[in-house]
């Protein structure tokens, strides 16, 4: 079965400072990864995905992902925090092929950004 | 572009009143809809997804149903609230035609309190 795991309930930062948000997953066949971002009493929107191809991914707000196969990771980076930053980030993988489209969602890691 | 709308964005309710939450998405056909329910700010459970008009998939058994009118209208409801029905209920669509690697877009939530 897929699943997807954060390991921190939540990350601190200072601003102008790198972020790494953590994410790992397991899954059988090829990984479809997503990150989202929640801020308060709003939706999540989506920040960037892995489908296939560079392990690199860039995304939304200055956000990338790094995939790698070997440690099952798909960590959020940003290479200079902003305060603005501060949310609540969740990971997800794309449940068994199909049409359906299921995600099944980390518990998510709050990110705050301290000036 | 695309487009999705949840009403109302709060809701205060008694126990034992029905309940009734609506989305709709434009800009697109055929969606994949999607009911989460995120308690206390944190992890997402699927309640129900459908892949068609008239097609529900529940994931939980539970006091909730779900409902697919038409197309691009998805609705939660309820005959009798509990106070576990609390929360914050978020829809989402993906695209159902271009298959599971498109990410799922979020509307903004109707937080539900139930006194």
């Amino acid at each position: 079965a897929q699943s997807v795991a954060q390991p921190e309930d939540q990350v601190n930062v200072a601003e102008g400072n790198p972020l790494t948000v953590k994410c790992t997953y397991s899954v059988s066949g090829n990984p479809y990864l997503f990150w989202y971002v929640q801020y308060p009493n709003r939706g999540l929107q989506f920040l960037l995905k892995y489908i296939t191809g560079d392990n690199l991914v860039k995304g939304s707000y200055g956000f990338e992902a790094e995939f790698n196969k070997s440690q099952t990771s798909f960590h959020l980076k940003k290479p200079s925090a902003l305060v603005s930053d501060s949310a609540l980030y969740f990971c997800a993988v794309r449940d068994s092929p199909g049409n359906t489209g299921k995600l099944i969602f980390g518990q998510g890691t709050t990110l705050q950004v301290k000036p | 572009s695309q487009t999705i709308h949840q009403w109302p964005a709060t809701l205060v309710q008694p126990v034992g009143s029905p309940l009734s939450l609506e989305c709709t998405v434009e800009g697109t056909s055929n969606p994949n809809l999607y009911w989460y329910r995120q308690a206390a700010g944190r992890g997402l459970q699927l309640l129900f997804y459908s892949v068609g008009i008239g097609q529900i998939s529940s994931e939980v058994p539970q006091n909730l149903s779900a409902s697919r009118p038409q197309d691009r209208q998805f609705i939660l409801s309820s005959k009798k609230l509990l106070l576990s029905d609390s929360g914050f209920y978020l829809c989402a669509w993906t695209s159902g035609s271009w298959g599971s690697d498109q990410p799922q877009h979020f509307g903004d939530g109707t937080r539900l309190s139930i006194l």
